[in-house]
Order: C-alpha cells, then sequence, then structure tokens
C-alpha cells in the first residue's frame, strides 16, 4: 500500500459544483502539503499543516480551504469550482523534527481534476 | 521572491548518452536543493538531495551539483537509459517551504 494516498486519482466536474480532495498517510509524519501541477509551471503550494492545530496559507490559497481530521488525513476543498483550477494536484507528507530545517517530502500520486 | 528556472524545458536524446539538466534560482538564500523525477500518472521520487553546504550529492549514474553563490545546480545523468525517460524537478527549500521550476521533459531513445 502506497505511504501517502490521495482519492479520488480522477474527477471531472462542473463549474460551481462543492469538491473535496482527500489525503492519509500511515507515514506517521506530523507535515502535510497540498500543491497543484499545471503544465508549465511546476508545482505550487496551497497550503500547509505543521500538526493537527497548524493551517497555512501557501502560494495560492485563493479559491481553496483545507481542513486537518487527525495527524494522518488532510483534505483540500474547492467550495465553488471553476474552469481555471482544472489541474493536478498533488499532497505531500513530512516529517515534524528539527524546526526549520529541511525534511524530505513525501508525495502522492496525484489527483488529476477536471472542471467543465 | 524565489524563482526557479529549469533548461531545456524538453530533452530528447539517444539512449547511451551522457546529459546535463540545468536549474537556476535567483534567491541564493536556500537551504537545500533537491532533484525529483516525475513519471507519468505518479507522484513525485526523490533523486537527490544537496544541503546549502554540498557541492555535490551522487547516486549512481546520477551526479547533481550546487553552485549556491551563482544560484545554479546540474543534475548529470551518465550513459542514459529509455528507463530514464521522465519528467525532471528542481525545488529550492527557501522561506520554509519548497519552490519548484517547471521540470525538463526528458526522452531517452532506444
Amino acid at each position: 500500500d502506497a505511504d501517502v494516498t490521495q482519492t479520488p486519482r480522477n474527477r471531472i466536474t462542473k463549474t460551481g459544483k462543492r469538491i473535496m480532495l482527500e489525503c492519509s498517510q500511515t507515514k506517521g509524519h506530523d507535515r502535510m502539503y497540498w500543491y497543484r501541477q499545471d503544465p508549465g509551471l511546476g508545482l505550487r503550494l496551497i497550503y500547509y499543516s505543521f500538526d493537527v492545530k497548524d493551517i497555512n496559507k501557501g502560494e495560492i490559497s485563493d479559491g481553496y480551504s483545507v481542513s486537518r481530521q487527525a495527524q494522518a488525513k488532510f483534505s483540500l476543498s474547492l467550495e465553488s469550482a471553476i474552469p481555471n483550477q482544472t489541474a493536478l494536484y498533488f499532497c505531500a507528507t513530512s516529517e515534524g523534527r528539527g524546526g526549520h530545517l529541511y525534511q524530505p517530502q513525501h508525495f502522492g500520486d496525484g489527483t488529476r481534476l477536471s472542471i467543465l | 521572491k524565489q524563482e526557479v528556472t529549469q533548461i531545456p524545458a524538453a530533452l530528447s536524446v539517444p539512449e547511451g548518452e551522457n546529459l546535463v539538466l540545468n536549474c537556476s534560482f535567483t534567491d541564493s538564500a536556500i537551504y537545500n536543493l533537491q532533484w525529483f523525477r516525475q513519471d507519468p500518472g505518479k507522484g513525485l521520487t526523490s533523486l537527490l538531495l544537496i544541503q546549502s553546504s554540498q557541492r555535490e550529492q551522487t547516486s549512481g549514474r546520477l551526479n547533481a551539483s550546487l553552485d549556491k553563490s551563482s544560484g545554479r545546480s546540474t543534475l548529470y545523468i551518465a550513459a542514459s537509459q529509455p528507463g530514464d525517460s521522465a519528467t525532471y524537478l528542481c525545488a529550492v527549500f527557501s522561506g520554509n517551504k519548497l519552490v519548484f521550476g517547471a521540470g525538463t521533459i526528458l526522452r531517452v531513445k532506444s
């Protein structure tokens, strides 16, 4: 089984719909992240969480919200989806030790989201 | 604001060639630099991590170098194989987060 699991893997929906993408991890990591990837732009950080009570905005948080339900679960919501949110979405985790020292991030396989 | 650029955007080479992928970043205040591989339909796999105090890291046929003062890194792949075909992403850890380049799409022809 994958250490970082994203559901669904693919989703097609219509403009204006509410969508939730889910991420669960078995690595026991404290830190979790949501990114989106667009062609030619690389990955951009949407939100991140350093523990269950900590939520932080990333580079492109407008139009998104997150919920850290437990150490192992971090969900991303699009309250009212729009076509320019069509992208590949990745969840990642990392250990929480070491303060600001970098701990390698481990990525899920992604959710391909298409908004018509 | 940190920006990461990767050149070339795409590369096609015959099997067996040695090749170099380039990455540049605008702010030299980084903690480290990481190279990832991304296969279609899959997430990112970490290849090499270079701490800011290091000059290079090696893993098998891969060698990554870092010149922090000039804001550059290279990923050298020796004796390329068709299985090396993938997108290669460079990312710097800066300001408490990873900042990614857009990637280089590599195709190794058999």
